[in-house]
């Protein structure tokens, strides 16, 4: 149980195009998501806290019209990176929290690498 | 803020044997949880281990346990009979509402 499928795992893109990831809870519901960045031998980094139909709450120095966050329904989350730039290039992880069954604790997807030449 | 910090970036451990990794945190927070995630190679983030802060008994899961020391806020983690797929980056992570990780251990595992 709590499965966290993220897509594409991979991606390379030009500069200036906008890419989405896709997050989604496979056996859970989860009102909540979260999304992170995470550099070469870094920790994870949080960029913003997804709930289900509403706004996302961002991080302090999160563009968030570069990172544009949807979290439609209880099972599916994307983040978009707008007019991505070289320095865009990262791995980034989602996360879903189940709204039933241990609160608390996340349970992650397997990550995105984004290349931007 | 809530802060974790790991002060091990590394830690080497023989094959069979037992380590611990270190973990404080800083909180004003009373009721809040603590996990142990591993990432191995692949990236991918898997749970180890969760303990809730209410509760006093220490967390266990087959070979990998807690040594959880509220006043202190100390959340060391005790591997056992360590395994060469043990090998990997250790977090420790801070809950109440949002997760905040440490730095991160890398644990090497030696044949």
């Amino acid at each position: 149980g709590a499965v966290v499928s993220q897509h594409p795992s991979r991606v390379i893109c030009k500069s200036g195009t906008s890419v989405k990831i896709e997050c989604r809870s496979l056996d859970f519901q989860a009102t909540t998501m979260f999304w992170y960045r995470q550099f070469p031998k870094k920790s994870l980094m949080l960029m913003a806290t997804s709930n289900e139909g509403s706004k996302a709450t961002y991080e302090q120095g999160v563009e968030k019209d570069k990172f544009l966050i949807n979290h439609a329904s209880l099972t599916l989350s994307t983040l978009t990176v707008t007019s991505a730039h070289p320095e865009d290039s990262s791995f980034y992880i989602c996360s879903a929290r189940d709204r039933v069954v241990n609160r608390d604790t996340q349970y992650f997807g397997p990550g995105t690498r984004l290349t931007v030449l | 803020a809530q802060t974790v910090t790991q002060s091990q970036p590394e830690m080497s451990v023989q094959e069979a044997e037992t380590v611990t990794l270190s973990c404080t945190y800083d909180t004003s927070e009373s009721d809040y949880y603590l996990f142990w995630y591993k990432q191995p190679p692949s990236r991918q983030m898997i749970l180890v281990i969760r303990q809730e802060a209410y509760k006093q008994q220490n967390a266990t899961e087959n070979r990998f346990s807690v040594n959880f020391q509220k006043a202190a806020k100390s959340f060391s983690l005790k591997i056992s009979d360590s395994q060469l797929g043990d090998a990997a980056m250790y977090f420790c992570a801070y809950s109440n509402n949002d997760m905040r990780f440490g730095a991160g251990t890398r644990l090497t595992v030696k044949p």
